[in-house]
């Protein structure tokens, strides 16, 4: 069974860069049917989808966080990788990777558990 | 870019009665193929967000038949038929429609009485 795991530093300094990777386990980040994406949730708050990517390395950005996000894929290592330049403490959030469909249908099929990451000094 | 609007944002049940989750985008969410890009996720207590119903009215696999999802264009509703202790979470409306785009409703908070 497919299955995602993030992973990265859970306190980053304001200003810095925040890096997080997703790991896929159990199936091939090179699916033809399937994008990887990452997906926010601020404290209290709701659900964001930042971006997403295929496996061939287009990408796809949610238009308010366009100027500071990057996502990459390595599918040598079945990962893929977000980047958030510039951060605040309006960044801090739990992050989730997933992977979606996209084409009649168009959904989050699996989610990682997720990672608390703080923007602080 | 499309706006998503659910209510109410706390939704209290007693068990065993019904509910329904209202979900309004601010573009129709029907699409050329006759398919309304709208699906509903449940995040319960500690877990990450899980699909219940995709475009509109098409139950995930495993989902109890109490869940229904219907609406069309820009109207959508998510009903719960018998509500379960279990069914505590936080539900969500996603539009799927804008090329490579999700946008997620505020979620609505489901609480047992």
């Amino acid at each position: 069974q497919l299955q995602l795991q993030e992973s990265g530093p859970g306190l980053v300094k304001p200003s810095e860069t925040l890096s997080l990777t997703c790991t896929v386990s159990g199936g091939s980040i090179s699916r033809s049917d399937s994008y990887w994406g990452w997906i926010r949730q601020s404290p209290g708050k709701g659900l964001e989808w930042m971006g997403s990517i295929y496996y061939l390395g287009s990408t796809y950005y949610t238009p308010s966080l366009k100027s500071r996000v990057t996502i990459s894929v390595d599918t040598s290592k079945n990962q893929f990788s977000l980047n958030l330049l510039s951060v605040t403490a309006a960044d801090t959030a739990v992050y989730y990777c997933a992977r979606h469909l996209w084409g009649y249908y168009r959904y989050f099929a699996q989610w990682g558990q997720g990672t608390r990451v703080a923007v602080s000094s | 870019d499309i706006v998503m609007t659910q209510s109410p944002l706390s939704l209290p049940v007693t068990p065993g009665e019904p509910a329904s989750i209202s979900c309004r985008s601010s573009q129709s969410l029907l699409h050329s193929n006759g398919y309304n890009y709208l699906d509903w996720y449940v995040q319960k207590p500690g877990q990450s967000p899980q699909l219940l119903i995709h475009v509109g009215s098409t139950r995930a696999p495993g989902v109890p038949d109490r869940f229904s999802g219907s609406g069309s264009g820009t109207d959508f509703t998510l009903t719960i038929s018998k509500v379960e202790a279990e069914d505590v979470g936080v539900y969500y409306c996603v539009q799927a429609l804008q090329t490579l785009m999700f946008t997620f409703g505020q979620g609505t908070k489901l609480e047992i009485k």
